[in-house]
């Protein structure tokens, strides 16, 4: 199986722009759709971006996904930073043989 | 209200077994495939097991392949997690997810989890 390889943390000041990124270790990024949750302590995953850039019902537009084939990573990028925002994020994708999550990166928002 | 309630966790000897059950509400439960996902307090998630919504498909992590079987009863809206020969590194908490009517959707309603202990 494929890893999903993301930065243990990133860190921003409210109001800016981070983008977390997601790198498949083989295989082809573009090949199966990413999916991004964020996860608030003391709670459960929520699904923030689904099929690479896709926002479910609720989710701000200042949440963002995209796909780079040339690194063959994902990115999620979130603009006017809340300290809301401060949560762990996990990408995640798939085979035909098993569901891959990312490490995760914990944004801080200073 | 979409929701999802684990239930079963508990402390257990290494070896031993336990079954976990999650019960579903607020959606039309067997149109869509479900899942299993763990995670050690303070760490990363680690999907552990997907049944689609027929049960014809159903995929584990090498992990737990062979120890763990996933079910579901469409009737009574309820996934399960049967979980054999325990042992110290499955110790975690447990989320069942909701996913699509395709097995490769996003995970998108995640229950409370329940915790399981393995520990002599």
């Amino acid at each position: 199986n494929f890893m999903l390889i993301q930065p243990h943390s990133v860190s921003e000041s409210p109001g800016k722009t981070v983008t977390i990124s997601c790198t498949r270790s083989s295989g082809r990024i573009a090949s199966n759709y990413v999916h991004w949750y964020q996860q608030r302590p003391g709670s459960s995953p929520k699904n923030v971006i689904y099929e690479d850039n896709k926002r479910p019902s609720g989710v701000p537009d200042r949440f963002s996904g995209s796909i780079d084939s040339s690194s063959n990573s994902a990115s999620l990028t979130i603009s006017g930073l809340k300290p809301d925002d401060e949560a762990d994020y996990f990408c995640q994708s798939y085979d035909a043989s098993a569901r891959v999550f990312g490490g995760g990166t914990k944004l801080t928002v200073l | 209200e979409v929701q999802l309630v684990e239930s079963g966790g508990g402390l257990v000897q290494p070896g031993r077994s336990l079954r976990l059950s999650c019960a579903a509400s607020g959606f039309t439960f067997d149109d869509y495939a479900m899942h299993w996902v763990r995670q050690v307090p303070g760490k990363g998630l680690e999907w552990v097991s997907s049944i689609s919504w027929n049960s014809a498909t159903i995929l584990y992590a090498d992990s737990v392949r062979g120890r763990f079987t996933v079910s579901r009863d469409n009737a009574k809206n309820s996934l399960y997690l049967q979980m054999n020969s325990l042992r110290v590194d499955d110790m975690a908490l447990y989320y069942c997810a909701k996913g699509g009517a395709s097995q490769y959707d996003a995970f998108d309603v995640w229950g409370q989890g329940t915790i399981v202990t393995v520990s002599s």
